[in-house]
Formats: C-alpha cells, structure tokens, sequence
C-alpha cells in the first residue's frame, strides 16, 4: 500500500458545483495533515493543515478521520480558479519530520 | 512576508557534471528539506535536514547527494554526477514546526 495515496482525477466540474477529494494514508502514526495547492509548474503552497476535529476556510472544508486513516477536502461553489492539482501531505515517521506527498488530485472547473 | 529563495531558477547542464542547487530557507526556521518533482509526477522526498545534520532521507538521496548548509542562511543540494533521470525540478522547504514552505524551485535539466 503507498504511504499517501489519491485519485489522480481529473475530476471535471462545472462552476458553483461542490466537489470532495479524499486521500488515505498508511502510517496510523501519523501526526500532522495538511491540503496543498499546486499549480501546474509552480511550488506546492499550503491551503490548510487539517484538524482532528475538522476546519474550514471560507469555501474549504477539511476533515480527518483517524480509524479510517483518511483526510478529506471539500470544495463549495467552485471558480474557475480552483483548477490545480491538490496534494495530501502526511506526516510519515514517529519523529513527525518527514512530510509524504500524495500523488495529487486534478481539479478542472469548467465555466 | 519571509520566503523561501531558491537559484538558481532553471540550470541545464550535462550527464556526468556536478550541480549545486542553492536555497535560503525562512530564517527562523528549524527544519529544511529537498523534495524533487519529475515533470508530470508526483513531489517527492529527498532529504531532511536540522540541527546541522540529516535527519531523514529518502532511497533516492544516494551517494550521489549530500547537502550542507554552510553559513547559517544557505542550504544546498549537491549532485556529484549527474545522470538524465536526474532532470527534475528541486524544491527546497522549510518549516518552523508546522507546515511546510517552499522555495519556487530549481529546475534542473541534464543533457
């Protein structure tokens, strides 16, 4: 089983849709979560960690479930500007760290 | 706000020569890293690096690689001889104890 693993996608959605990727890991140790944004050819840039207890950001909302061993992020009333890849990423060793990427999520917003 | 520096921005060079990639991480930062990102794949994992020493490194930072952080500010990635397989773009990360922030990589192209 891959450390972090994700739908590749691309998940293809009209503007306004809501729209949820999942992303499940391997290392119950795990400690510390967080949704990236990548777009294509630039950096990784955080878009939120992610709670025990969930958290949300405006249209974002992200949730953890521990005897799953999966993260959750969900999207409302998408814009075109959330088309990018979005990346798990996932504390990996007991230490805390080493962060483990997921392979990414493609989101396409179509208008 | 702090960031992140990475140089250089793109470098080509040939199979069997040396690389230096150079990062100046967020200066209260503890942790630094090297992930690298071959085009159209996943980030992943190089090395870790705090208290002036490696703490974690991934399959891939083989004898080919090392890093040093040579004055306090800089962190370098060196590549003693490079193969092909090597052109990737390199990001280098830094964190204080939370998530991680990268630098706009260094893409690196062997020929």
């Amino acid at each position: 089983r891959k450390e972090v693993e994700q739908d590749p996608g691309p998940f293809n959605v009209p503007e306004g849709a809501t729209v949820a990727f999942n992303c499940t890991y391997s290392n119950s140790a795990s400690q510390s979560f967080f949704w990236y944004r990548q777009d294509c050819r630039k950096e990784p840039k955080l878009l939120m960690s992610v709670y025990s207890s969930g958290n949300e950001d405006g249209r974002f909302t992200a949730q953890l479930n521990r005897a799953s061993q999966y993260i959750s992020l969900l999207i409302r009333d998408s814009k075109l500007s959330d088309s990018a890849t979005y990346l798990c990423v996932v504390t990996s060793n007991n230490a805390g760290n080493m962060l483990t990427f997921g392979g990414g999520t493609r989101l396409m917003v179509k208008p | 706000e702090p960031e992140v520096t990475q140089t250089p921005s793109h470098q080509v060079t040939q199979m069997g020569q040396e690389v230096i990639l150079r990062c100046v991480p967020i200066s209260n930062h503890l942790y630094f890293y090297w992930y690298r990102q071959i085009l159209g794949q996943k980030v992943e994992f190089l090395v870790s690096f705090y208290n002036n020493e490696i703490s974690e490194k991934s399959e891939i930072f083989d004898d080919q690689f090392s890093v040093e952080r040579p004055d306090g500010s800089n962190f370098t990635l060196k590549i003693r001889s490079t193969k092909l397989e090597d052109s990737a773009m390199y990001f280098c990360a830094s964190r204080e104890s939370g998530e991680l922030f990268f630098g706009e990589g260094s893409r690196l192209t062997v020929l």
